[in-house]
């Protein structure tokens, strides 16, 4: 069946760090790949999507490039703020979520 | 603005007393789902609806279940609830094209959160 593995948090990093969120997946066919974000006590939120190979999403300074070869969907984001700290959630086909990476940006 | 609305955002119940917990939507879209998401964990599906037709998880208790009124409305029904049943409860809502299952984005509403006592 299809799954989705992210890296384990919580990921701490300082104001204006570079971040990567690693997900990769297991699917047949050619699913669409998804990033949500959760805030304390909020649903989850659409934070960028990809629905095909080689396309790239991004969002709000956040990008990740659907990559079949590897079957990876990385999150980045350049320069991380206070305000990103939250709850990331890698997603297929948006039925399969992974587990969840929290983001903890300290000023 | 077109959007998912849950109420209410929190609900206390008692051990083993009916629950229901509801879900609307102004966006139109013709499929709705429930999640489960337990304290730091991945939301888990419990069913959805695509239009009027009924898709439970094949793991979803038999003490959840759910109605679908119309478009708009769903609701999840706890029939007994159980302290392991303590958790928020995420309503969605996508836009589903039999040619292209499941690949729209969905939406989500705020959450309940449920505590059983």
């Amino acid at each position: 069946g299809n799954s989705v593995t992210q890296m384990e948090g919580p990921v701490t990093l300082s104001e204006e760090a570079f971040l990567t969120i690693n997900c990769t997946y297991t699917a047949t066919g050619y699913p669409s790949l998804f990033w949500y974000v959760q805030y304390p006590g909020e649903g989850l939120q659409l934070l960028l999507k990809a629905t095909k190979a080689d396309d790239k999403g991004s969002n709000k300074g956040f990008e990740a490039t659907y990559r079949k070869e590897t079957t990876s969907f990385h999150l980045e984001k350049g320069s991380v703020q206070v305000s990103d700290s939250a709850v990331y959630f890698c997603a297929l086909n948006p039925l399969t979520f992974g587990k969840g990476t929290m983001l903890l940006v300290s000023p | 603005d077109a959007m998912v609305i849950q109420n209410p955002r929190y609900q206390v119940t008692q051990f083993g007393k009916p629950v229901t917990l509801s879900c609307s939507q102004t966006l139109n879209h013709n499929v709705m789902y429930w999640y489960q998401q337990k304290s730091s964990q991945a939301p888990k599906l419990l069913f959805h609806y695509y239009d009027k037709d009924f898709n439970n998880e094949a793991d979803t208790p038999d003490n959840f279940q759910s109605r679908r009124p119309n478009t708009s409305f769903c609701f999840l029904d706890i029939r007994s609830p159980g302290l392991g049943d303590a958790a928020m409860y995420l309503c969605a809502t996508s836009r589903g094209d039999w040619r292209a299952e499941f690949r729209e984005t969905q939406y989500f509403g705020p959450g309940t959160r449920l505590l059983v006592l």
